[in-house]
């Protein structure tokens, strides 16, 4: 997987509390994105960092929140989880912007009751 | 924003046999095309991918077109094995960040 980790690989939670994500890469890309995979959507983009501290909105960022203080690492919080929220996460990285190959890691898969 | 869509959402063939996936995409703008191939419990993995400038590419036995007028491109797969049994995705990006991804096929190879 690129050399990228996700953590935790699962998660129970309940409504109404707050859920972090992180993504972890040993590559060094400048990029990284979070996309959420939901059956009969594809893969959808919540957010994506264009560098440390640089980050911007996706296709379904509502309810979603990011960070990015090292280059190595991207966090992604539901600041309040809902039973829409349950998904599977994936965290992708890239080397250029734009039109160039991403690198998805193994994903998180979240639950919430 | 790009919109793409993908079929056949199923996709079952015998071993040996050929697999064609096709999209359709509606941003003009959209200039690369990847396709992803995703195991059971696995990330997304990159398989083959095209840009506009090119009308085809092949990597072994997989292949990709691309006809920028009819705004389709199709992933094709010769002398299907069992390995080859998993979800495929196809993605367009255009300017921007975002990539924009087809719904999935399940293709199944019978042995």
């Amino acid at each position: 997987d690129a050399g990228i980790t996700q953590s935790p690989r699962h998660k129970v939670t309940e409504t109404g509390t707050p859920v972090t994500l992180r993504c972890h890469q040993t590559e060094n890309h400048r990029y990284m994105y979070w996309y959420r995979q939901d059956p009969g959507h594809g893969l959808r983009l919540i957010h994506y960092s264009y560098g440390v501290k640089d980050t911007d909105k996706g296709e379904v960022s509502d309810g979603y929140s990011v960070s990015r203080s090292k280059t190595e690492d991207f966090l992604l919080t539901l600041e309040s989880a809902t039973s829409s929220q349950t998904s599977v996460y994936f965290c992708a990285i890239s080397e250029y912007e734009g039109a160039y190959e991403q690198y998805f890691g193994p994903g998180t898969r979240l639950t919430v009751t | 924003g790009e919109n793409v869509e993908q079929h056949p959402s199923t996709l079952s063939v015998q071993e040996g046999d050929s697999a064609v996936i096709k999209c359709t995409y509606s941003d003009s703008a959209s200039n690369y095309f990847p396709w992803y191939k995703q195991e059971l419990g696995k990330g997304p993995q990159l398989i083959i991918d095209i840009r506009s400038n090119v009308g085809e590419k092949k990597d072994q036995r997989i292949a990709v077109t691309l006809n920028k007028t009819a705004k389709h491109f199709s992933l094709h797969i010769t002398e299907t094995q069992p390995e080859d049994s998993a979800v495929y995705f196809c993605a367009a990006s255009g300017t921007g960040n975002q990539f924009y991804f087809g719904t999935g096929t399940s293709l199944t190879v019978i042995p």
